[in-house]
This record gives C-alpha cells, sequence and structure tokens, in this order.
C-alpha cells in the first residue's frame, strides 16, 4: 500500500517553544493531506486539511495560529505547533490519498508524531 | 456533520474466540475504511470498504450502505490482534474521515 511517513516519532520541548512535525508521501504525490489529533483513550479528531500550494482549511476550534500548516510540495506538509503548552500534548498524525492512478478513495496514515510539553 | 458510533466500546476475548464489531453511521457515505491501532499508535489499514463484503485472512468485513453500517469480523482471535479498532467513514469524493468511537479489543492467552 501507499507510505505515508511522519517525523519526529517522538517529540517532548518546553513550554512557549515550537515544534514542526512533517508528514512526507513516498511514492505517491498527495496534493491533499489531512491532520489528526488524538488525546489519550480517545478517537481521531480531524485538526485540518491541508492543500498543496494554497491555505489550509481548519476544523471549527482549531486555532490556524496555533498550527501553521504549510503544504510547499506535492510530496510534504508540515505541522507546526506553536508556543507550545502542556495542553497541546497529543499524538499528532497525518494522513493521504493515493489517489490519482490508484483511484480509490483509501486514506493511509503516518505513523504518528507524539508530542509532550513540559 | 455525519455521526459515526462503533460497538462494543470495550471487547475482552480469549485467544481463539471469534467477534463481531459494528459501526453505524447517520449518513450516506462513499467511503468507509477499518482501521487497527496497535499500541506504538500507527494505524493499520485493515479494508477499504464502501460497500460489500471482503475478507483478509482471519478478517473479514462487510459493509451495508444503504442500511448505515458495517461490521467486522475476527476470526480465531490472537493476542496480536489486541489493539483499538476504528472504523471511519467520508461522504464528500476523496476527502476527510469521521472516525468512530473506536473498540478497545483484549485477546487474552
Amino acid at each position: 500500500g501507499a507510505v505515508v511517513s511522519q517525523h519526529p516519532s517522538w517529540v517532548i520541548c518546553k513550554s512557549g517553544t515550537s515544534v514542526k512535525i512533517e508528514c512526507r508521501s513516498l511514492d505517491f504525490q498527495a496534493t491533499t493531506m489531512f491532520w489528526y489529533r488524538q488525546f489519550p483513550k480517545q478517537s481521531l479528531m480531524l485538526m485540518a486539511t491541508s492543500n498543496e500550494g494554497s491555505k489550509a482549511t481548519y476544523e471549527q476550534g482549531v486555532e490556524k495560529d496555533k498550527f501553521l500548516i504549510n503544504h510547499a510540495s506535492l510530496t510534504l506538509s508540515t505541522l507546526t505547533v506553536t508556543s507550545a503548552h502542556p495542553e497541546d500534548s497529543s499524538f499528532y498524525i497525518c494522513s493521504a490519498h493515493a489517489g490519482g492512478a490508484r483511484g480509490t478513495g483509501e486514506l493511509f496514515f503516518g505513523e504518528g508524531s507524539r508530542l509532550t510539553v513540559l | 456533520g455525519i455521526q459515526v458510533e462503533q460497538s462494543p466500546p470495550d471487547l475482552i476475548l480469549q485467544e481463539g474466540a471469534n467477534s463481531t464489531l459494528r459501526c453505524n453511521f447517520s449518513d450516506s457515505v462513499n467511503n468507509l475504511q477499518w482501521f487497527h491501532q496497535n499500541p506504538w499508535g500507527q494505524l493499520i489499514n485493515l479494508f477499504y470498504i464502501p460497500s460489500g463484503t471482503k475478507q483478509n485472512g482471519r478478517l473479514s468485513a462487510t459493509t451495508v450502505a444503504t442500511e448505515r453500517y458495517s461490521l467486522l469480523y475476527i476470526s480465531s482471535s490472537q493476542t496480536t490482534d489486541s489493539g483499538v479498532y476504528f472504523c471511519a467513514v467520508g461522504d464528500t469524493g476523496f476527502q476527510k474521515l469521521v472516525f468512530g468511537t473506536g473498540t478497545r479489543l483484549l485477546v487474552s492467552p
């Protein structure tokens, strides 16, 4: 299946600092990627849709100035958590459709990035 | 927006037992996927099944789109099947998925 890769897998940072998470599609081009967040023992909640070459679309209640998304190429989207605070500690996971020649709407997920803010 | 409910929320099985997980959704969908989230958090694609029936080894899934539900069958369960199973649906083309509430499965030896 299609491969989506995230980096870093784990990150610990001090309160007030910014953290960047990368999401790459390894064997296909993705004009659209999706960023989800998962708190412990909860389901995944969509944060935003990342669009290559244009602004991201944020879900209601997600602060766009706090969670900066950049989708500068067809294989890379980045999520930057700015001025992180302990309540931002969570599991962040990205996803993308292989689309194109693959033809289906199947969504593939990265390995996820676990953020801990001290 | 579309609502997705899964049942049961928790399930404990003895190794070798069979189980059925259910996913109900509130509106028409054109995408439905089942995932297994392992203890490290990684989501493993199990089935892409907006309609019909598919089988993959000990796992199979059926989606009855007209009645707005999907079922995931696990036969001869193994301890490695433990984890959280999510159903996720999409209702607009190749777009975002809305995740269900999940079923937490524990298979004991």
